[in-house]
């Protein structure tokens, strides 16, 4: 059984970049199809997908936040990072790490969320 | 970006009612439509996929429908359990998109 878990500060200041890491245990064989994948939520914005980054290095971002946004991952370790820079307040969330699949069902496939970890709470204040 | 609606936001029922939860998609999305729980404190955990696909384990007076722009999460006879929110997912493109969520409370 795959687990998420979050690590990273839960204060950071105003125009200062936010840095989380993700770490998988529990199944050290990756499928192509896994999408390790960020996700954020507020009282204000609700749940908000921020991005992922695939089996082979290729990522993907809310285009809101792209000019901030950096997901890597250092498969050595089963760990994947999200950094974004210039905070504000409402970059203020709890912020979940999670894993996008494809389910096969029939003839055919369905991505899901599939595992998530605890979540983090970040906030931003100065 | 596909936007999704969901509605009641909110709503008030008693163990063993019958409540149905709403999602609207601002353009046809097929059946690429989860739906979420999550009790305070949680992360959301999956309930349906695909629509109307019932994960293994959840039990069955949970229900999915729709396919195109409308779906419905159903429960048949609400138990003291089931009161948490709901959010609804759409897999169809990119950004991932979910609904603002519907609070299921204690009448």
């Amino acid at each position: 059984q795959v687990q998420l878990q979050e690590s990273g500060p839960g204060m950071v200041k105003p125009s200062e970049t936010l840095s989380l890491t993700c770490t998988v245990s529990g199944d050290s064989d990756r499928s192509d199809s896994d999408y390790w994948t960020w996700i954020r939520q507020s009282a204000e914005k609700g749940l908000e997908w921020i991005g992922y980054i695939d089996y082979r290095g290729r990522t993907n971002y809310k285009s809101s936040l792209k000019s901030r946004v950096t997901i890597s991952a250092d498969t050595s370790k089963n760990q994947f990072s999200l950094g974004l820079t210039s905070v504000t307040a409402a970059d203020t969330a709890v912020y979940y790490c999670a894993i996008e699949r494809r389910l096969p069902f029939s003839r055919y496939f369905f991505y899901v969320l599939d595992v998530w970890g605890q979540g983090t709470t970040v906030t931003v204040s100065s | 970006d596909i936007q999704m609606t969901q509605s009641p936001s909110s709503l008030s029922a008693s163990v063993g009612d019958r409540v149905s939860i709403t999602c609207r998609a601002s353009e046809g999305i097929r059946n690429d439509l989860g739906w979420y729980q999550q009790k305070p404190g949680q992360a959301p955990k999956r309930l349906i996929y695909g629509a109307a696909i019932l994960q293994s384990g959840v039990p069955s007076r949970f229900s999915g429908s729709g396919y195109g722009t409308e779906f419905t999460l159903t429960i048949s006879s609400l138990q003291p359990e089931d009161f948490a929110t709901y959010y609804c997912l759409q897999h169809n493109g990119y950004p991932r998109t979910f609904g603002q969520g519907t609070k299921v409370e204690i009448k």
